[in-house]
């Protein structure tokens, strides 16, 4: 099983101001199959980025995702209030078996 | 639009079975792999489960495996999730999700509102 490590725990900044977030894999994720979803309270998980990279339909281009074999980055480059969220990286490479990080819990400062 | 509306949810006493429903619409149902995903409260997400666009595949992380059945009704637009000797650890809400491409290396692009399952005594 493919382990998903993500850091920080928890992010405290300001509108405006940049946010990376990092997944870190416990081996190789095949063809960069990583993904990041968005979750607000008392909803659903929202697709942001699959292919480490590649942007969803209709997500704003702040949102950005980087990396390969193991070290994965999503960065959102300004932050707007309806950011605040809580992130969970995915790996889907090694299916038909899927997991997901911990979670990095993005808040205002 | 793609909707996906769970049902089926409740509370259940621990070794008793619950079966969830979700009713998909506005895309090709039977071209898709469909899973499930659960929530524990204040917790992360874990997959459950996932079945072939045809129904003919099905896998199962180790946590539900022999006790969950994932299945589909293609000519109803619908999944299903059989969960059998529940576990209070099994409290969660359970979502279902559509594979953004038809194949199993695929994130998950769609997901319903969820239902949540709740195991006690």
């Amino acid at each position: 099983e493919i382990v998903l490590t993500q850091s920080p725990g928890t992010l405290s900044l300001s509108p405006g101001e940049r946010a990376t977030l990092s997944c870190r894999a416990s081996q190789s994720v095949s063809s960069s199959y990583v993904a990041w979803y968005q979750q607000k309270r008392g909803q659903a998980p929202r697709l942001l980025i699959y292919g480490a990279s590649s942007r969803a339909t209709g997500i704003p281009d702040r949102f950005s995702g980087s990396g390969s074999v193991t070290d994965f980055t999503l960065t959102i480059s300004r932050l707007e209030p309806e950011d605040f969220a809580v992130y969970y990286c995915q790996q889907y490479g090694n299916s038909p078996m899927y997991t997901f990080g911990q979670g990095t819990k993005l808040e205002i400062k | 639009q793609v909707q996906l509306v769970e049902s089926g949810g409740g509370v259940v006493q621990p070794g008793r079975s619950l079966r969830l429903s979700c009713a998909a619409s506005g895309f090709i149902f039977n071209i898709y792999a469909m899973h499930w995903v659960r929530q524990a409260p204040g917790r992360g997400l874990e997959w459950v489960a996932v079945i072939s666009y045809d129904g003919d595949n099905k896998y199962y992380p180790d946590s539900v495996k022999g006790r969950f059945t994932i299945s589909r009704d293609n000519s109803k637009n619908t999944l299903y999730l059989q969960m059998n000797s529940l576990r209070p650890e099994d409290t969660a809400v359970y979502y279902c999700a559509r594979g953004l491409s038809g194949g199993y290396n695929s994130p998950f692009d769609y997901w319903g509102q969820g239902t949540l399952v709740t195991v006690s005594s």
